[in-house]
């Protein structure tokens, strides 16, 4: 597609469901990334792939939360047993090759309210 | 570890006036700096970045960012700001990884 595209762009979920978030990527992307931005927190970097693997996941705040992304193209974030401190912007971001050098493209995030 | 401070959360300005904002670093080694910037529900995109070469760097809409090696700084500049402007402003560093560390983001608010 012409740009990042994350589903939902909005969810409300209760505390203890999980929840899955999705984003397609620019097509011929092979970096993608996913970051969370919350209030007076800025953009805290959750997890990387290159392809279908994920060099690096280190953001990843607890094992609640997984990723994985199929194909080299869709990537899935997932959160077990959301918490209210979940409550995010969940923002991804594609680039035509690994590293930010070759320019992010981001999405318009999935808003996780957790109530 | 690689991390951006951003010490000015909260900016308001009057159009014409000059803005600057300001970001650090903390690594010691080469990086590449990056200014992003977010209007009011539209998604992140790339203002300016540094790579290299001059460290006085041009970016879109008259915006302008210079790299201070020893001062661990790229702070962000624009001479004249106007209503349209308004938006949150994040400075991000990369330094031997392949992920952005970002700031926690200014916001800045321009009144006609």
């Amino acid at each position: 597609g012409a740009g990042v595209s994350q589903s939902p762009s909005n969810k409300v979920t209760e505390k203890g469901k999980d929840v899955e978030l999705r984003c397609d990527p620019i097509s011929g992307h092979t970096a993608l990334y996913w970051y969370r931005q919350s209030l007076g927190q800025g953009l805290e970097f959750l997890i990387y792939f290159q392809g279908n693997s994920a060099p690096d996941k280190s953001g990843l705040p607890s094992d609640r939360f997984s990723a994985e992304r199929t194909g080299g193209s869709v990537s899935t974030l997932t959160i077990q047993r959301t918490q209210q401190e979940d409550s995010a912007v969940y923002l991804c971001a594609s680039s035509p090759r690994q590293g930010p050098l070759y320019g992010y493209t981001f999405g318009s995030g999935t808003r996780l309210t957790v109530v | 570890a690689q991390s951006v401070s951003q010490h000015n959360h909260h900016v308001i300005l009057s159009e014409a006036a000059s803005l600057e904002l300001g970001c650090n670093y903390s690594y010691g080694g080469t990086v590449n700096l990056f200014w992003y910037v977010q209007y009011p529900g539209q998604h992140l995109q790339l203002l300016l970045k540094y790579f290299s070469g001059d460290p006085l760097v041009k970016g879109i809409k008259g915006f302008e960012a210079e790299f201070i090696k020893s001062k661990f700084s790229f702070n962000l500049r624009k001479p004249s700001v106007q209503w349209s402007d308004t938006a949150e402003y994040f400075c991000a560093v990369n330094a031997n990884t392949d992920k952005l560390i970002f700031g926690t983001g200014t916001r800045l608010q321009v009144f006609p």
